[in-house]
């Protein structure tokens, strides 16, 4: 497809289990972003890859998040040892490059810690 | 510390109305805005955008207007069309960290027929 594409759609897992979501920016976009919707709020910026510059990791909330993206496209978001405050929409998204604000999302994968 | 605002969770109009959905920001580094349009288990589209040289922007059925001085964006839709329901968020990017886009709460949009 040409959209950004999100794996997997819907996750549930026990608190202190590892979880690992996936996104495949579009073809040729070389940002990728990777936000949180938690309920009632807004999205908030998680972390920053562009081309292979050094990513910015500025939004994560805590060592237990980490992100990696190999070879320029697909993208993993890991979090360690789930909390609860940890469910929300996580949400990728893409842009061309660095100069383009414009941001096309995925559908997101709504993670529940229970 | 919320930079950008949208005061209204949800607005209601008539089908052929004008909907009106506005948006106050902090953060007078930043210098541009964008409309994003989200529908439920979807991710949010892009809907139009203005730079901060500019103090409105049209595209079809929508209109952003910008207001610098008073740290406030508005979106225009008219008509209004039961399809445009959905929830609206405001974004802003600037500030040096010109890829980051700062989110408002969102706004729900409800269009009666």
């Amino acid at each position: 497809g040409a959209g950004v594409s999100q794996s997997p759609s819907n996750k549930v897992t026990e608190k202190g289990k590892d979880v690992e979501l996936r996104c495949d920016p579009i073809s040729g976009h070389t940002a990728l972003y990777w936000y949180r919707q938690s309920l009632g709020q807004g999205l908030e910026f998680l972390i920053y890859f562009q081309g292979n510059s050094a990513p910015d990791k500025s939004g994560l909330p805590s060592d237990r998040f980490s992100a990696e993206r190999t070879g320029g496209s697909v993208s993993t978001l890991t979090i360690q040892r789930t909390q609860q405050e940890d469910s929300a929409v996580y949400l990728c998204a893409s842009s061309r490059d660095r100069s383009s604000y414009e941001q096309y999302f995925g559908p997101g994968t709504r993670l529940t810690v229970t | 510390d919320q930079q950008v605002k949208q005061n209204s969770p949800s607005l209601s109009v008539q089908e052929g109305r004008i909907s009106i959905l506005n948006c106050d920001y902090t953060n007078s580094m930043f210098d541009y805005f964008l409309w994003y349009k989200k529908y439920p288990a979807e991710g949010p589209t892009f809907l139009i955008s203005i730079s901060s040289i500019k103090d409105k922007n049209e595209d079809g059925r929508f209109t952003v207007f910008l207001n610098k001085s008073a740290k406030h964006l508005s979106l225009h839709i008219v008509p209004s069309q039961p399809g445009d329901s959905a929830v609206y968020f405001c974004a802003a990017s600037g500030g040096g960290s010109n890829y980051k886009l700062t989110f408002g709460k969102g706004t729900l949009l409800t269009v009666n027929p």
